[in-house]
């Protein structure tokens, strides 16, 4: 089983609306959780991390559930250029520096 | 203008045929490293360094080299490409103290026939 999990979609949205996304992780030892958005054909960049009390960067918001290890980014107001493919990256820096990339969730904001 | 430069951004080889994908970056990142994206599979990590002559294994390392003699440049090697590691490549580095925020090349569309 892969160590992060995320629903592929596509998530087809119309512009303005609310659109979320979780991310599981299966090593309930994991620290450090980030999102990074990837447009088609483009590099991944980093788009947010995620504090264990939820934190928020205007249209984004980002939550973790220890419990339920997951975590979530939830976009309002979703923007035509909202385009493109969220993907979550979990890290245990205490079992080295590997990184464990989701595979990604594809979002497409239509008009 | 910080960055992280890969080249070739395109390469079409055939099998067999050794070559090397470079990657630098002028951040005066400690942390360096290489992934592969395929279709379905996702970012899946090749090989990582946490500084200069300090390097280990990700999700993929075979098929694969690198090394890491100056702290700005992170080269890929494949002694003997086959056509499986025909994907996407990129590069990316960050500081140690915040390895998970990666800044991330343009790049490498590898064809191996």
């Amino acid at each position: 089983r892969k160590e992060v999990e995320q629903d592929p979609g596509p998530f087809n949205v119309p512009e303005g609306a609310t659109v979320a996304f979780n991310c599981t992780y299966s090593n309930s030892a994991s620290q450090s959780f980030f999102w990074y958005r990837q447009d088609c054909r483009k590099e991944p960049k980093l788009l947010m991390s995620v504090y264990s009390s939820g934190n928020e960067d205007g249209r984004f918001t980002a939550q973790l559930n220890r419990a339920s290890q997951y975590i979530s980014l939830l976009i309002r107001d979703s923007k035509l250029s909202d385009s493109a493919t969220y993907l979550c990256v979990c890290s245990n820096s205490n079992s080295g520096y590997a990184l464990n990339f989701g595979k990604g969730t594809s979002l497409l904001v239509t008009p | 203008e910080a960055q992280v430069t890969q080249n070739p951004r395109y390469l079409i080889t055939v099998t067999g045929k050794k070559l090397t994908v470079t990657c630098s970056q002028n951040m005066n990142h400690e942390y360096m490293s290489w992934y592969r994206q395929d279709p379905g599979l996702g970012l899946r990590q090749i090989y990582y360094s946490m500084n200069v002559e300090v390097t280990d294994k990700g999700d993929v390392p075979e098929g694969y080299k690198v090394s890491r003699k100056e702290k700005r440049n992170f080269p890929l090697i494949l002694e003997s490409p086959s056509p499986n590691q025909t994907s996407l490549y990129f590069c990316a580095s960050s500081r140690l103290s915040s390895y998970n925020e990666q800044f991330f090349g343009p790049g490498t569309r590898l064809t191996v026939l």
